[in-house]
């Protein structure tokens, strides 16, 4: 089993839809981190939690450290938002255990 | 702030070759660490370096070596290339004592062994 397990892993929506992802893990964390990935390879950080929620735009994540669970919800998907959304924790020597990633794809 | 750069973004390598990928750091950063993402994937640890040590290591060959310079950037050398280590290669900088979101990543390199 993975450490990090993340669902789906391929979403497709209609724009303005409401998206969420789901990510659980299996290891103590100090921080889980949500990152999006484009078709060209490179990752932008969206989010590092270690409790409750976070907001930007239209981007909400909420992580709930007992059940070891986050979630990133998209509201009002738009086509841009297409990409690789990936969940990521802390490992022991600093560095990053990342989910598989979901492919999230908006049509118009 | 600079960002991290990559270089180069794609490069083709036969196979028992070697190859050295460069990444530069964040300015403020100190730590740059290695990832591996085959296609489909998720990037998976190789090394990282804090202050030019290496300070933790993935589950990766001794083939796979790296160096990080008094600037903070990094090199990643792959000895003995093989078909497997195709791949897109990313580095992250870095810095424990920076509290936003913590990691920049660079935009990859990809590498393919035929």
């Amino acid at each position: 089993k993975n450490e990090v397990e993340q669902s789906p892993q391929n979403l497709t929506a209609q724009e303005g839809e409401f998206i969420t992802i789901n990510c659980s893990y299996s290891v103590g964390i100090s921080a889980l981190h949500w990152l999006q990935q484009h078709p060209g390879g490179g990752i932008v950080s969206l989010f590092m939690l270690s409790s409750g929620k976070k907001k930007h735009g239209r981007l909400i994540a909420t992580i709930n450290i007992q059940e070891k669970h986050s979630s990133l919800h998209i509201t009002a998907s738009h086509p841009r938002d297409s990409a690789v959304y990936i969940c990521a924790v802390r490992g022991s020597q600093g560095n990053l255990i990342f989910g598989k990633g979901t492919k999230l794809s908006v049509k118009p | 702030e600079t960002g991290v750069t990559q270089s180069p973004t794609h490069l083709i390598k036969t196979r028992g070759q070697q190859v050295t990928l460069r990444c530069s750091s964040q300015s403020g950063h100190n730590t740059v660490s290695w990832y591996q993402q085959a296609l489909g994937q998720g990037p998976q640890f190789i090394f990282q370096y804090y202050r030019e040590e290496e300070n933790g290591r993935g589950n990766f060959p001794p083939r796979f070596s790296g160096l990080q310079f008094p600037n903070y950037s990094s090199e990643l050398n792959v000895n003995a290339l093989e078909l497997d280590d195709s791949a897109l290669y990313l580095c992250a900088s870095s810095s424990p004592f920076r509290g936003t979101n913590g990691y920049t990543f660079g935009s990859g390199t990809r590498l393919t062994v035929v």
